[in-house]
Parts: C-alpha cells; sequence; structure tokens
C-alpha cells in the first residue's frame, strides 16, 4: 500500500541557512507526491508536487523537491530560510482509492 | 474571501454532548473531503462527498459520526455522544478537478476538545 514517512519530527534552523525535509514513500505503483505546509492556526496549503516528468520540482517560497526512485525520497529543501518559513510541513501522496494521504509532519523552527 | 471557511473554529464540549461542525467550500468545486488531525500526527482522511452524494467514508467514521451535503454546497459533521479520543481538528478540504491533477484548498479547522 501506498504511504510516506516523515524522518524528523523537528527540525530547528537558523535564519537564512538551508534546510532539508525528509520525506521517503512506499508504493508499487505510479507514485504521485506532495508537499504540504501549516502555518499556524491555518489550513493546509500546496508547497508543491510531483506527478511525472522533471525529478527536480520547484514549489512556491522558494522551496523545491527532488523525486529520487532509487532512493524511494522526495525530500523538500530550501538554500536559506525566513522566520516566516516556520511551520509544520507534510508530505502526502495517493492511496490506493485515490485519496490524498498524509506523513506525520515535520515542525520546522526557524530561530534568528 | 473565496476560501474554504469552517465554523466553528474552536468547540470544547462535555463526554457524551453531541456537536455539529460546518464547511463551505469554494462554489465551484464539487468535490468535498473531511480530515481529522490529532496532535503530531498528519490529517487523517474521513470520508469525502462528490456534489451531494457521500462516495466513501474511511474505517476511523465510526457510527457516532455522521456527514452530509443536502445541495452540493456546504458539508456538516456531527460526532454523537462526543468522546475524549474524539479531541483533534478537524479539517475539509475542497476541489473542482478529479485524477492526479486535483489539487485540494484546505479550511483552517475546527478544534474540538472533548473534556
Amino acid at each position: 500500500a501506498q504511504s510516506v514517512t516523515q524522518l524528523d519530527s523537528q527540525v530547528p534552523v537558523f535564519e537564512e541557512a538551508p534546510v532539508e525535509l525528509r520525506c521517503n514513500y512506499s508504493s508499487s505503483v505510479s507514485v504521485y507526491l506532495f508537499w504540504y505546509v501549516q502555518y499556524p492556526n491555518q489550513g493546509l496549503q500546496l508547497l508543491l508536487k510531483y506527478l511525472s516528468g522533471s525529478t527536480l520540482v520547484k514549489g512556491i517560497n522558494g522551496f523545491e523537491a527532488e523525486f529520487n526512485k532509487s532512493q524511494t525520497s522526495f525530500h523538500l529543501r530550501k538554500p536559506s530560510v525566513h522566520i516566516s518559513d516556520t511551520a509544520e510541513y507534510f508530505c502526502a501522496t495517493y492511496n490506493q482509492g485515490g485519496k490524498l494521504i498524509f506523513g506525520q509532519g515535520t515542525e520546522l523552527s526557524v530561530k534568528p | 474571501d473565496t476560501g474554504v471557511s469552517q465554523d466553528p473554529r474552536h468547540k470544547i464540549t462535555k463526554r457524551g454532548q453531541n456537536v455539529t461542525f460546518r464547511c463551505d467550500p469554494i462554489s465551484e468545486h464539487n468535490r468535498l473531503y473531511w480530515y481529522r488531525q490529532t496532535l503530531g500526527q498528519g490529517p487523517e482522511f474521513l470520508t469525502y462527498f462528490q456534489n451531494e452524494a457521500q462516495l466513501e467514508k474511511s474505517r476511523l467514521l465510526s457510527d457516532r459520526f455522521s456527514a452530509e451535503r443536502p445541495k452540493g454546497s456546504f458539508s456538516t459533521l456531527e460526532i454523537q455522544r462526543t468522546e475524549q479520543g474524539d479531541s483533534a481538528m478537524y479539517l475539509c478540504a475542497s476541489s473542482s478537478r478529479t485524477g492526479t491533477n486535483e489539487k485540494l484548498f484546505f479550511g483552517s479547522g475546527t478544534q474540538l476538545s472533548v473534556l
């Protein structure tokens, strides 16, 4: 069955430093992968998605992710984070029924 | 504001009481989803509607839970005889396209606390 696993529950980082949030997927069929962000007291917002084609996907707010089939990973990266990037980040994929399922989430905390 | 709106934002109730939440999707969206999110976890799928038809319910949705979308527009989620384990954030999302290019728009959620 399709699933995603986020390897880090919390990632503290200093402002302007690079960051990588890790996500591994498990699937035996075609893979569609997403990253969502949830700012405090707000709903989830789509950052980027991989459906097919180029393995490097660029999203909003300067984030990008790379689909790596050999490592079954879809890690999210940003070369220089801002205080405003502090949020919960969720990796997601479709289950066999075509419904979006989420990882456990990674709390990114950007410190000045 | 043309986003997905949910009401109330917060609900505190005593165990055994019934509660009802409302979701107003983006007006032209025909699909509506309910998710539940507990602390430290990602959202879990509960149920979804295509227009007014409820097409799928997760096994997470016990028979104390019922959802409706009577006119294919807004939706309600009712929990009867609430239990402390029902405490969670209940998220609503809507979309207008199906298939792999579907984009879900989420509301801010209703935070339920059962005392």
